[in-house]
């Protein structure tokens, strides 16, 4: 079955400072992988996914995240943080094969220091 | 229009009442999912509708029960529900089901059980 984990539950950076939220999933084969945010009393805003094209996948407020098979890895990094990114950030996986069933990593909270 | 719409905001309800959950979506999607989410936790997939019909059931109580009318509305029906049911009721909507598709949430329902 697959898996998703997330480094770090708790992770604060200046504002300004590089962003890197850890994922790691476990898997038989490469699966679809997402970055959703989720800011308080909202729900869950898809900001990338990957299903194989690029390995270096560009999404929306200037987040990114690549793809590593070698590491089964997908981190998401932001070069310079802004207040506004304070949020909770969960990465998903689903399987290529059969009903789009996500499964969801624990989450990571982001604070940024002013 | 990616807008997923969920209604009410906020219910506060008894053990012994019947409620209703509501979701919409206009995007023509044929995939749509029922997420129950703890507070600091991720969502957890409670339904899949394929194609108006039922396809995954996690193992959910009885007493909540999924309806799907058309391909647009998706509704949660509660009924006698306990005190740990309380949480942020989410839906979902994709293009279909699988394939890598992405989900797109709604803002969801703050259910409080008393």
């Amino acid at each position: 079955a697959q898996s998703v984990t997330q480094l770090g539950s708790h992770v604060s950076v200046s504002e300004g400072a590089l962003v890197l939220l850890r994922c790691n999933y476990s898997s038989s084969v490469p699966p679809y992988l997402f970055w959703y945010v989720q800011y308080p009393n909202q729900g869950l805003q898809l900001l990338l996914k990957y299903t194989s094209a690029a390995t270096l996948v560009k999404g929306i407020n200037g987040f990114e995240a690549e793809f590593k098979k070698s590491e089964t890895s997908f981190h998401l990094t932001k070069p310079s943080a802004h207040m506004s990114d304070a949020a909770e950030y969960f990465c998903a996986v689903s399987l290529r094969v059969g009903a789009q069933k996500l499964v969801f990593g624990q989450g990571t909270r982001l604070t940024i220091i002013p | 229009d990616t807008e997923v719409t969920q209604t009410p905001k906020h219910l506060v309800m008894g053990m012994t009442n019947k409620k209703s959950l509501k979701c919409e979506q206009h995007m023509g999607h044929r995939a749509m999912y029922w997420y129950k989410q703890k507070a600091k936790k991720p969502p957890e997939l409670m339904f899949v509708y394929s194609y108006e019909k039922l396809s995954i059931n996690e193992s959910v109580p009885s007493r909540f029960s999924p309806e799907c009318p058309n391909s647009s509305l998706l509704n949660l029906h509660l009924h006698a529900l306990q005190p740990e049911d309380s949480a942020l009721y989410l839906c979902a909507s994709s293009q279909v089901s699988g394939q890598g598709y992405e989900q797109y949430f709604g803002p969801g329902t703050r259910l409080t059980v008393t």
